[in-house]
């Protein structure tokens, strides 16, 4: 079956220690999402690439980059992780970025800081 | 700004009818999405409305007015399973979506 994967499911890493998530897709999809979710909250964009144009949202900390190798792969590099970066962090996928275009998810990467 | 409200929570009986409310301010509008997630996972897609009217998918519907920036999400025969937070999404001019915090829906037997 086509699909998001992302590993590792539960990421846990020290205060200042870099960590990196990745995320795979098989949909062949063009464009890539990073989201970071907190409880209770909104899911909130932190990059997006259509194919390899790379987008990164305003207000996204420095603390946080992407790569994308190439159209299956993305990861998502936090280079030094504070508490407040303890989140799900959400892949998602989608065919084109237009109107109707459905964003798919993987099963997400539960950071956690200590 | 942008802006998508939605209630925090609901609660509702097994095998009955639930409706959950969306009321959004957008830049633009380019289309709604509605995304069910359970506790701990990802979401995924319900339904998407772009044109005014109702949009049925088996127990599930969605419905959209654009002039009056509202949306729900019905839901019918309620199942335990249905137990999750359901999340409103509207995509603004510049395709960006702009997502509701969510509204946990708690199924009681």
């Amino acid at each position: 079956d086509a699909m998001v994967i992302q590993n590792p499911r539960y990421q846990v890493t020290q205060f200042g220690k870099p960590v990196t998530l990745s995320c795979s897709q098989t949909l062949n999809h063009n464009v890539m999402y990073w989201y970071q979710q907190k409880s209770s909250q909104a899911p909130k964009l932190l990059f997006h690439y259509y194919d390899k144009d790379f987008n990164n949202e305003a207000d996204t900390p420095d603390n946080f980059q992407s790569r994308r190798p190439n159209t299956s792969f993305c990861f998502l590099d936090i280079r030094s992780p504070g508490l407040g970066d303890a989140a799900m962090y959400l892949c998602a996928t989608s065919g084109t970025g237009g109107a109707s275009d459905t964003q798919y998810f993987g099963p997400g990467t539960r950071l956690t800081v200590l | 700004g942008q802006n998508i409200d939605q209630p925090t929570e609901m609660t509702a009986t097994e095998g009955a009818i639930v409706q959950i409310n969306c009321t959004y301010q957008t830049s633009g509008f380019n289309g709604l999405f509605w995304y069910q997630q359970h506790a701990g996972e990802a979401p995924t897609f319900l339904s998407y409305n772009v044109l005014d009217g109702l949009e049925e998918k088996g127990r599930f519907s969605s419905f959209l007015s654009r002039s009056k920036g509202y949306s729900y999400l019905l839901l019918k025969e309620l199942q335990m399973k249905d137990s999750a937070s359901y999340l409103c999404a509207v995509r603004d001019s510049n395709y960006q979506l702009i997502w509701g915090a969510g509204t946990k829906l708690i199924i009681k037997p």
